[in-house]
């Protein structure tokens, strides 16, 4: 059965910082990773999807690589703000069944 | 890009009485949808996979007959939330599996219920 864990389970930062949340699997036989953020009392918003083939994705200041073999995707997030503070979700999708989700990095990115 | 409408996202009802939510897809055809529930600071737990045109499939431990899923078209699954209690309040979040690629899952903005 899947697993999916991330480490720090919270994390605060002053305004500026270059930052790195960790997402680890058990099972690396995986179709896809996503990453998603999530604001208090919102639903999720997709940030990257890095396919099973690819090693990383880039979207502005977010970067997210992935290491399959080793079961490990990290989300680097450069020149944090206050903005970025939210909830950040690690999903593993293993082809046809529901994504597996950590339990979350609570960030707050402090001015 | 590809929609996942969920509604209400709001809702207070009470004690007793039942709550439906929809999700809908919105410009794609949705075989499968999912149903999670999140409770504060916690991360999303699957409830069920919401098949068209079968019943749906519940994780371990979810009631299937308080939590009644209907999957009744590709774009529309609705969650029942039966004879409603204060520990039913939650975020409940749908997402569907886009048939046309098999393996994109779009989400939808939640629900929040709450039972007095």
């Amino acid at each position: 059965k899947q697993e999916v864990t991330q480490i720090p389970a919270a994390l605060s930062v002053p305004e500026g910082e270059n930052l790195v949340l960790n997402c680890s699997f058990t099972d690396s036989a995986i179709y896809n990773l996503q990453w998603f953020r999530q604001d208090p009392g919102k639903g999720l918003t997709s940030l990257l999807l890095i396919q099973s083939s690819q090693r990383e994705q880039t979207s502005g200041r977010l970067n997210a690589s992935l290491d399959k073999s080793s079961g490990r995707s990290t989300l680097y997030i450069a020149a944090s703000q206050p903005g970025d503070s939210a909830t950040y979700l690690c999903a593993v999708n293993s082809g046809n069944t529901p994504l597996v989700f950590g339990k979350g990095t609570r960030l707050s990115v402090i001015a | 890009g590809a929609v996942v409408s969920q509604h209400p996202s709001w809702v207070i009802c009470k004690s007793g009485t039942s709550v439906k939510i929809e999700c809908r897809s919105l410009d794609f055809q949705a075989t499968t949808m999912f149903w999670y529930r999140q409770f504060p600071k916690q991360s999303l737990m699957l409830m069920a996979t919401s098949n068209e045109g079968s019943k749906a499939t519940y994780e371990q431990g979810v009631e299937k007959d308080k939590f009644l899923i209907n999957h009744a078209s590709l774009t529309l699954s609705t969650l029942t939330v039966t004879s409603a209690h204060p520990e039913d309040s939650s975020f409940y979040i749908c997402s569907a599996r886009d048939d046309r690629t098999g393996n994109t899952i779009y989400f939808g903005e939640g629900s929040w219920l709450t039972v007095v």
